[in-house]
């Protein structure tokens, strides 16, 4: 069974830093890109950032871009998000979520599959 | 302000057909496939449809996707209690170079 099981939300206070971490298992991990992506109650989901199947490609939304950075380890089947400069704004659930691709941008001339699976996700609130 | 446009609400009675709209552009919707997320309180949301109008292994036929221009929809026939749940909408957008969503319509089965 697919499983992704995200760690280390928690309370923080604006400006500071917090790292996310989300185990995968029972798929190839090598094999897929991965992506945070985050949700306000009662508000859609927002995409955070993306990475391909071996890190060489990321992407993030502008909302986090230089503050934010996905890495992912492959021979720990883990995704992580490093949290930097933490605002109230960024108060969400995060999911890890897995890509149906190898890589997380629709490259010209390919179909688009998207998002297939995601964890349970790990609460993040900024306040002071 | 989510990017793609959903109702807030819809709502129907066990046995019903009911169909929620995924409104977008030329940049998403208008040119690449949409997949429909089911989201019950306290779970992993679920892909129910990808590409539009395929449905993944295990998903049963009353769920049904389609496509037409820079509207998708969803439709959900012989409702059941167990459809009582969130929806989403996604795509990609090549304006903005990143997946985008719906901000949701929550089912209701009266």
């Amino acid at each position: 069974e697919v499983q992704l099981v995200e760690s280390g939300g928690g309370l923080v206070q604006p400006g500071r830093s917090l790292r996310l971490s989300c185990a995968a298992s029972g798929f190839n991990f090598y094999d897929y890109a991965m992506h945070w992506v985050r949700q306000v109650p009662g508000k859609g989901p927002q995409w955070v950032s993306g990475i391909n199947w071996n890190g060489g490609s990321i992407g993030y939304a502008d909302s986090v871009k230089g503050r934010f950075i996905i890495s992912r380890d492959n021979a720990e089947n883990s995704l992580y998000l490093q949290m930097n400069s933490l605002r109230s704004e960024d108060t969400a659930l995060y999911y890890c979520v897995k890509d149906e691709s190898t890589e997380w941008e629709l490259r010209k001339g390919y179909l688009y599959y998207g998002m297939d699976v995601w964890g349970q996700g790990t609460t993040v609130t900024v306040s002071s | 302000q989510s990017v793609l446009t959903q109702p807030p609400s819809a709502s129907g009675t066990p046995g019903q057909r009911v169909t929620i709209s995924c409104s977008g552009s030329s940049s998403n919707v208008g040119s690449v496939s949409v997949n429909w997320y089911q989201h019950l309180p306290g779970t992993a949301p679920k892909l129910l449809i990808y590409s539009s109008n395929q449905r993944p292994s295990g998903v049963p036929d009353r769920f049904s996707g389609s496509k037409s221009g820079t509207s998708a929809s969803l439709a959900i026939s012989g409702l059941q209690s167990e459809d009582e749940a969130d929806y989403y909408c996604a795509s990609w957008d090549d304006s903005l170079n990143g997946p985008v969503f719906g901000g949701g319509t929550k089912l209701t089965v009266l």
